[in-house]
């Protein structure tokens, strides 16, 4: 069975790091696109970026380049979305994605990972 | 690169047929035939429903269906039913190779 699971809810304060993770399984980790989306609280989804794992070939989307970083660990079949110094504004909940039965359209989504940041 | 344009809002009684607009411009939606369409209950992982415009992916109801027109991308969701109230959103592939959302529609069966 293919799944995505997501590191669980996260509550920081601004200016700390995060590392949140989407571990794959049930299918060939490196062999297609992983993407990450963002749903701020009240609004619509928004693609962050998306990684190949098989090359380590990241593309963001402007917004959140040099605001985020996508990373993955071929060895345990994990992506992950990294942040240097949070934000109030990163509040949100963040899914992960991928393409397994096509190279342009998101097929099987991990349960999402909340992440609240408050001083 | 900015977010497609979907209505807010749509609303329609359980049997009647709904249809929601997704406007980009040609270098997304208008320029590949990758568009596709997500269903997303609050809380949940969203779903895919529609891709490459037209297509259905096994197991979802034909009730949805996509079509495209120029920059304009729309799925119509016919003999509505009280399940489908959830928010719809459609994605593109775009020029520079990345992933465009729509702003997404709540839609409301009566």
């Amino acid at each position: 069975e293919v799944q995505l699971v997501q590191s669980g809810t996260e509550v920081k304060q601004p200016g700390e790091s995060l590392k949140i993770s989407c571990k794959g399984s049930g299918y060939s980790f490196t062999s297609y696109w992983i993407g990450w989306a963002r749903q701020m609280p009240g609004k619509g989804l928004e693609w962050m970026g998306l990684m190949w794992p098989a090359t380590s070939e990241i593309r963001y989307n402007p917004p959140f380049q040099g605001q985020v970083t996508i990373s993955a660990d071929r060895s345990t079949a994990t992506a992950y979305l990294e942040w240097s110094g949070l934000k109030a504004s990163d509040s949100a909940m963040y899914f992960c994605a991928t393409t397994l039965n096509g190279n342009f359209f998101w097929d099987y989504w991990g349960q999402g990972t909340l992440v609240a940041i408050s001083s | 690169q900015s977010a497609l344009t979907q209505p807010a809002s749509v609303s329609g009684s359980p049997g009647q047929s709904i249809t929601i607009s997704c406007t980009g411009t040609g270098s997304d939606v208008g320029g590949y035939n990758h568009v596709s369409w997500y269903q997303h209950h609050p809380g949940k992982a969203p779903k895919v429903i529609i891709y490459d415009v037209s297509i259905r992916p096994s197991g979802v109801s034909n009730r949805f269906s996509g079509s495209k027109s120029g920059n304009t991308a729309s799925l119509t969701i016919s003999g509505l039913q009280a399940e489908d109230e959830a928010d719809y959103y459609c994605s593109s592939h775009t020029r520079n190779r990345l992933y465009v959302f729509g702003t997404g529609t709540k839609v409301t069966v009566l």
